[in-house]
């Protein structure tokens, strides 16, 4: 089946305290994506991938670190948990083959994390 | 990427077709008008996208007016299942990012 999936599902951790949250998709896509979702402001892309080694920043990136060395995952870095990082994350995949289908994105699960 | 603006939230009921507006008065000549849904905090679902043609696959109808300055999207029979928040997006298809905003959530009555 294909799918995007994400662990943990649900992390309660306390301020500082590094953790990485992790993204695979099975689809063999190129373009992968982090997304953060907090009431009343959608949401917003944190870190987004073209490719194995291809990383760039996206709306909401500090805080964050993110790497791709393959092409399946691509693993959400937190270095210092600060409680304004608590909100709902969400990765995403697509394929960048055809120009029509580029944002056909594929979500995994998500992520609560709740940092104290 | 253009800006989308959608009512709020509708009520359909079971069984019947749920027609979901979306005024995207700004959108340029290449830009793709997108469909997602978000089913309570799951990871949002996509649904449906086109250019200028309308569209139809098996989740729902896409319908864009001439001018492309707003779409429908339509659910051709509403089960409680569809009880979401579906947000319209317009954007180029090669595009990083897309905008969620905040969507219409749209609730199925029995």
């Amino acid at each position: 089946e294909a799918q995007v999936t994400q662990n943990p599902r649900y992390l309660i951790t306390v301020t500082g305290k590094k953790l990485t949250v992790t993204c695979s998709q099975n689809m063999n896509h190129e373009y992968m994506s982090w997304y953060r979702q907090d009431p009343g402001l959608g949401l917003r892309q944190i870190y987004y991938s073209m490719n194995v080694e291809v990383t760039d920043k996206g709306d909401v990136p500090e805080g964050y670190k993110v790497s791709r060395k393959e092409k399946r995952n691509f693993p959400l870095i937190l270095e210092s948990p600060s409680p304004n990082q608590t909100s709902l994350y969400f990765c995403a995949s697509s394929s960048l083959t055809e120009v029509r289908s580029y944002n056909e994105q594929f979500f995994g699960p998500g992520t609560r994390l709740t940092v104290l | 990427d253009a800006k989308t603006t959608q009512p709020p939230s509708m009520d359909c009921a079971e069984g019947r077709a749920a027609n979901l507006p979306c005024n995207h008065s700004t959108i340029s000549g290449n830009e793709y008008v997108y469909w997602y849904r978000q089913i309570h905090s799951q990871g949002p679902q996509y649904i449906i996208h086109g250019l200028k043609n309308n569209e139809t696959n098996e989740m729902a109808s896409l319908i864009i007016t001439e001018d492309r300055k707003s779409s429908t999207l339509i659910l051709p029979h509403a089960t409680l299942r569809d009880t979401a928040v579906y947000y319209c997006i317009a954007g180029f298809p090669g595009a990083n990012n897309l905008f969620f905003g905040t969507g219409t959530r749209l609730t199925v009555i029995p």
